[in-house]
């Protein structure tokens, strides 16, 4: 069964906080994603990375960064969580030669405060 | 204007009835067309994806592509509640993903 995790479900911070969301996929892709899912825009992709070591911007950078040391992690960081970026925040992962289907994490819902 | 628009509904049916769903989009490089189900509490889980203009059938489902018109649907017949989620068209250019807002769809039995 494959599978993406994302290190937690409920995530409380407080603004200007540091703030880590870890994402581990089993199934071997080379590719990963972060986007985030907030009512009404749907999911809105912050980051992606080709491969270890790389990275591109998505369509909603701004106040991310990402790391991806290992291929099967891959990691959204706020560098001083705001308010704004209250969301449900997902993972995904493909295989090589096309995002057709994406596997998804359960997401991890995060309140900054 | 987004590059893919979807009403979010929400959308109430009784058991049995025929759920209809659709987008429209602004981008002619998008390839591939694709609908996602997404249960509460669970990450997206691709449902459907069509290439071309036309129909596909899988089951229940039937997804339908009007490249001229930049238009996607997907049909749900014999809905069952088990049916009940959010639905969310997706498009795809390179390997990027474009979604729409996604439509609350629920099944009452």
């Amino acid at each position: 069964d494959v599978k993406v995790t994302q290190s937690s479900r409920y995530l409380v911070k407080r603004t200007g906080e540091k703030v880590f969301l870890e994402c581990v996929q089993d199934m071997d892709h080379e590719n990963m994603f972060w986007y985030r899912q907030d009512p009404g825009l749907g999911l809105r992709l912050i980051y992606f990375s080709y491969d270890v070591k790389m990275k591109e911007k998505g369509d909603i950078p701004e106040g991310y960064s990402v790391s991806r040391e290992k291929k099967e992690r891959f990691s959204l960081i706020l560098e001083s969580a705001s308010t704004n970026q209250t969301s449900m925040y997902l993972c995904a992962s493909s295989p090589p030669g096309g995002g057709l289907e994406q596997f998804f994490g359960p997401g991890t819902r995060l309140t900054v405060l | 204007q987004k590059e893919v628009e979807q009403d979010p509904g929400p959308l109430s049916v009784p058991e049995g009835a025929i759920v209809s769903l659709n987008c429209t989009y602004s981008n002619s490089a998008f390839q591939y067309f694709m609908w996602y189900r997404q249960y509460s509490r669970k990450g997206p889980e691709l449902l459907m994806y069509t290439y071309s203009s036309g129909n596909k059938e899988d089951g229940r489902f039937t997804a339908q592509v009007d490249k001229s018109s930049k238009y996607i649907s997907l049909f749900i017949r014999d809905s069952q509640p088990s049916d009940s989620a959010t639905y969310l068209c997706a498009m795809s250019y390179d390997y990027k993903l474009s979604f729409g807002a996604g439509t609350t769809v629920t099944v009452r039995a």
